[in-house]
């Protein structure tokens, strides 16, 4: 079965720097997401993605987060100065039509804010 | 605005018992429902979903129910087997948004050999 992949697994950083989390969504699928899980906390959304630009976000995707499609087949997501509670699981998600269906979601992006 | 509750305590059951979970959801009325498997440390698997006008939806041993007027989806696993250990996810949409999912905390099941 496809798979939505993440690079990388694992990422640590220091407070303040950039950080870039790959992602490569199912190839058919035209909608795009990020969400996170804070360690023993829910699943938040953070963003979704169509036609190349950002279709709803929430409150916690400020200005420090950004995404990009920058070819046919990667979906990244950019935090520009990261903050202690940044700290997190990052899964990319991708769906055909983003209209009441399945999330397919890859296994996620485990970033360590120092 | 809209919350979702799962039961929080982890469920322990013997293999061949039939695992039930609960997600009550307050304050809107969403048009679907999803439930999710997450294993440590993966993103979460989908399983089912199931629509407003929907009282049940079964996929193999996974029956859901979701009752509108008691804002509540119940989640079956019968036969259980200890591969169904796993933490188990209620996701809905955001009202009047459908793309944006809200999330359960999750509950986790253990099943005993």
């Amino acid at each position: 079965e496809p798979e939505v992949t993440q690079t990388p697994s694992h990422q640590v950083t220091q407070m303040g720097q950039e950080v870039i989390l790959r992602c490569v969504p199912i190839s058919n699928h035209l909608y795009f997401y990020w969400y996170r899980q804070i360690l023993g906390q829910k699943v938040e959304f953070l963003v979704s993605f169509y036609n190349n630009e950002i279709s709803e976000k929430s409150e916690i995707f400020d200005d420090q987060f950004s995404v990009e499609r920058p070819d046919g087949s990667n979906f990244t997501l950019k935090i520009r100065s990261t903050k202690l509670e940044d700290s997190a699981m990052y899964f990319c998600a991708s769906s055909v039509t983003g209209l009441n269906e399945k999330l397919f979601f890859g296994s996620g992006t485990q970033l360590s804010v120092l | 605005s809209q919350k979702i509750e799962q039961n929080s305590e982890a469920l322990n059951i013997q293999e061949g018992k039939t695992a039930t979970l609960t997600c009550n959801y307050t304050n809107y009325s969403p048009a679907y429902l999803q439930w999710y498997r997450q294993d440590p440390g993966r993103g979460p698997v989908f399983l089912l979903l199931i629509r407003e006008n929907e009282k049940e939806k079964r996929k193999e041993r996974l029956k859901v129910t979701f009752d509108t007027t008691l804002k509540q989806s119940l989640f079956h696993i019968t036969a259980s087997q200890p591969a169904d250990s796993a933490t188990y996810l209620c996701a809905l949409p955001y009202a009047g948004n459908n793309r944006k999912l809200i999330w359960g905390l999750g509950t986790s099941l253990a099943v005993n050999p």
